[in-house]
């Protein structure tokens, strides 16, 4: 099947800093790509939709200004966390949408803001 | 509103027998998928099984087989001999055609299947 990647796997930040989130996919092209956030023993919540060559598209409650999206290129997605706080402390996955219009999760990120 | 309601927070179930897991849905969109995925601890989505609004038949993949009652709006996941390796959190999820194939989720149940 597709494979998504995402960079780092985890990280580790102090608070005030921004960090960002790579979510790749390795063999298709993926014009859309979704960002979600899962706090511990909850479900996944959709956070916003990257659409290549446009802004993102964000979900009602979620922060655009701190939440930075950039989908670059048909392969790559970022999603960086601006001055970053224990609260954003989650477990980021991402997942991309196939030509086919399958969808394929990346393996998540795992966020700790100290 | 919630558009995707699991009611069961946690089930066990023996090894070697079925269960099944529950769920609903509300959209008033003529054309949507519904899907099951399994997240094991280390928190991978495992894609599991799809269901097509318009699918005349029950969607099944191996142990998997997920009970489609349309006009209930019911998706229900049916694990057929369940095995150590099945407990997991399960959620289900839906894609509506309106919304741009954004997928959203339940709010998952809790397997743990017993030696």
């Amino acid at each position: 099947g597709a494979v998504v990647s995402q960079h780092p796997s985890w990280v580790i930040c102090k608070s005030g800093t921004s960090v960002k989130i790579e979510c790749r996919s390795l063999d298709f092209q993926a014009t859309t790509m979704f960002w979600y956030r899962q706090f511990p023993k909850q479900s996944l919540m959709l956070m916003a939709t990257s659409n290549e060559g446009s802004k993102a598209t964000y979900e009602q409650g979620v922060e655009k200004d701190k939440f930075l999206i950039n989908h670059a290129s048909l392969t790559l997605s970022t999603l960086t966390v601006t001055s970053a706080h224990p609260e954003d402390s989650s477990f980021y996955i991402c997942s991309a949408r196939s030509p086919e219009a399958e969808q394929f999760f990346g393996p998540g990120t795992r966020l700790t803001v100290l | 509103a919630q558009k995707i309601t699991q009611t069961q927070p946690g089930m066990f179930v023996q090894e070697k027998e079925a269960v099944t897991l529950d769920c609903t849905y509300d959209t008033s969109d003529p054309s949507y998928g519904l899907f099951w995925y399994k997240q094991p601890s280390s928190g991978e989505m495992i894609f599991l099984i799809y269901q097509g609004s318009y699918d005349q038949q029950n969607a099944t993949e191996g142990r998997y087989s997920l009970n489609f009652q349309k006009a209930r709006k019911s998706a229900n996941l049916v694990i057929s001999a369940s095995q150590l390796g099945d407990s997991a959190m399960y959620f289900c999820a839906m894609r509506e055609k309106t919304s741009y194939d954004k997928v959203i989720f339940g709010p998952g149940t809790s397997l743990s299947v017993i030696p």
